[in-house]
């Protein structure tokens, strides 16, 4: 079952920093926060993941609040093609399912 | 690495028919796949996962009869829509491959009309 919470949609300006919140205050002390998104018709693709610590890769960076009951995605400089559904989702790490919440739909506005 | 191939990617079938899509791992092996549906607008919901060599785990709900399951390789897993019905018509995925930090890797859906 999907343990997080995230608002249905945004907009963001194209060139803008996009920040997407997501809840997940029932996470447990070994679950993994991942982000993945879904651009229209496509299959996820994989984004960013983290425990505590924040991460940054090419694609995002991950802010994990210090009590992990959050996270904030961060696009620094949104484009066109970052248009998607934004799913966060907590497992554990491998070897588990992955269960989607609702997402964030992110409209990248020109 | 970690490329998850579908297909098909579209398909239309007539009501009372089976349809089959494959799910292909095509540069690891996969002891395990699981299956998604999403409906438009809807979040992928879980339907079942695919273990090599055994019968497969399928989620609350999911008619195990009415969605066949076949995961007979370590690179193939088969998703058998058996006599289906327009409401049957979805976007089914399946994704496989959990590498250390970086979770499953997707295939790019199966878009399944019944009419």
């Amino acid at each position: 079952d999907a343990k997080t919470t995230q608002p249905p949609s945004m907009d963001c300006a194209e060139g803008r920093a996009a920040n997407l919140p997501c809840n997940h205050s029932t996470i447990s002390g070994n679950e993994y926060v991942y982000w993945y998104r879904q651009i229209h018709s496509q299959g996820p693709q994989y984004i960013i993941h983290g425990l505590k610590n924040n991460e940054t890769n090419e694609m995002a960076s991950l802010i994990i609040t210090e009590d992990r009951k959050s996270s904030t995605l961060i696009l620094p400089h949104a484009t066109l093609r970052d248009t998607a559904v934004y799913y966060c989702i907590v497992r554990l790490n491998t070897g588990n399912q992955f269960y989607f919440g609702t997402g964030t739909s992110l409209t990248v506005i020109p | 690495g970690a490329v998850v191939s579908q297909h098909p990617s579209r398909v239309i079938c007539k009501s009372g028919t089976s349809v089959k899509i494959e799910c292909r791992s095509l540069d690891f092996q996969a002891t395990t796949m699981f299956w998604y549906r999403q409906f438009p607008k809807k979040s992928l919901m879980l339907m079942a996962t695919s273990n090599e060599g055994s019968k497969a785990t399928y989620e609350q709900g999911v008619e195990k009869d009415k969605f066949l399951i076949n995961h007979a390789s370590l690179t193939l897993s088969t998703l058998t829509v058996t006599s289906a019905h327009p409401e049957d018509s979805s976007f089914y995925i399946c994704s496989a491959g959990d590498r250390v930090g970086y979770g499953y890797t997707f295939g790019s859906g199966t878009r399944l009309t019944v009419v």
